[in-house]
């Protein structure tokens, strides 16, 4: 049974920081990892998603990266602004079913 | 291109009582979820529609919950009768299709649920 792992589960930064967010998983058969934002109260909102063949994705000032082996993901956000203030969950696609397993999520705070 | 549409957004009900939850995928995807996500955990599937057959319910509390998609479209989930553990969000997301790779799912708004 695929397992998510999310750290840390909070972080607050000052403004303009560089950050790392971090992902792990247990069955590295899989078929794609998706990075999304959840605002409080609100829906999911994909950022980004990268197929079990590629490394890495980028998006603005988010890179993702991928290391199957290692069962790892990571999530860079660049030169952080306070509306990065959210909740950011991982998401890996495996099994028969290539039903996703959710992480608990990593609460961003980034103040001015 | 619409998202996934949810409603109500919001709900308060009392233990026992009923409550159903409606959804509208992205036009043309096949495959629904429905999630429930309780307050600091991650969406947990409850069922998985490919078209208007389930393919995964094996986290769906047969005994309360409900679900359906009679014309592979639009979706309700129901809970009869609720309990005080049911208070959670309830997402629901679609996806081109459950064989298509790389099988990115979108996600609506969610539900609010409140049982009192």
């Amino acid at each position: 049974k695929q397992e998510v792992t999310q750290i840390p589960a909070a972080l607050s930064v000052p403004e303009g920081e560089n950050l790392v967010l971090n992902c792990s998983f247990t069955d590295s058969a899989i078929y794609n990892l998706q990075w999304f934002r959840q605002d409080p109260g609100k829906g999911l909102t994909s950022l980004l998603l990268i197929q079990s063949s590629q490394r890495e994705q980028t998006s603005g000032r988010l890179n993702a990266s991928l290391d199957k082996s290692s069962g790892r993901s990571t999530l860079y956000i660049a030169a952080s602004q306070p509306g990065d203030s959210a909740t950011y969950l991982c998401a890996v696609a495996s099994g028969g079913s290539y039903i996703p397993t959710f992480g608990r999520g990593t609460s961003l705070i980034v103040h001015p | 291109e619409a998202g996934v549409a949810q409603s109500p957004r919001y709900k308060i009900i009392e233990k026992r009582q009923s409550v159903a939850f409606w959804c509208n995928p992205i036009s043309g995807h096949a495959t629904l979820y429905w999630y429930q996500q309780i307050l600091g955990q991650g969406p947990k599937l409850l069922i998985q529609f490919q078209n208007n057959g389930v393919v995964d319910d094996s986290q769906l509390p047969k005994d309360r919950f409900s679900a359906e998609r009679l014309k592979g479209v639009d979706s309700t989930l129901k809970i009869q009768p609720a309990k005080l553990e049911d208070s959670a969000v309830y997402l629901c997301a679609s996806s081109l299709d459950r064989q298509a790779y790389p099988y990115e799912q979108y996600f609506g708004p969610g539900t609010r649920l409140t049982v009192t």
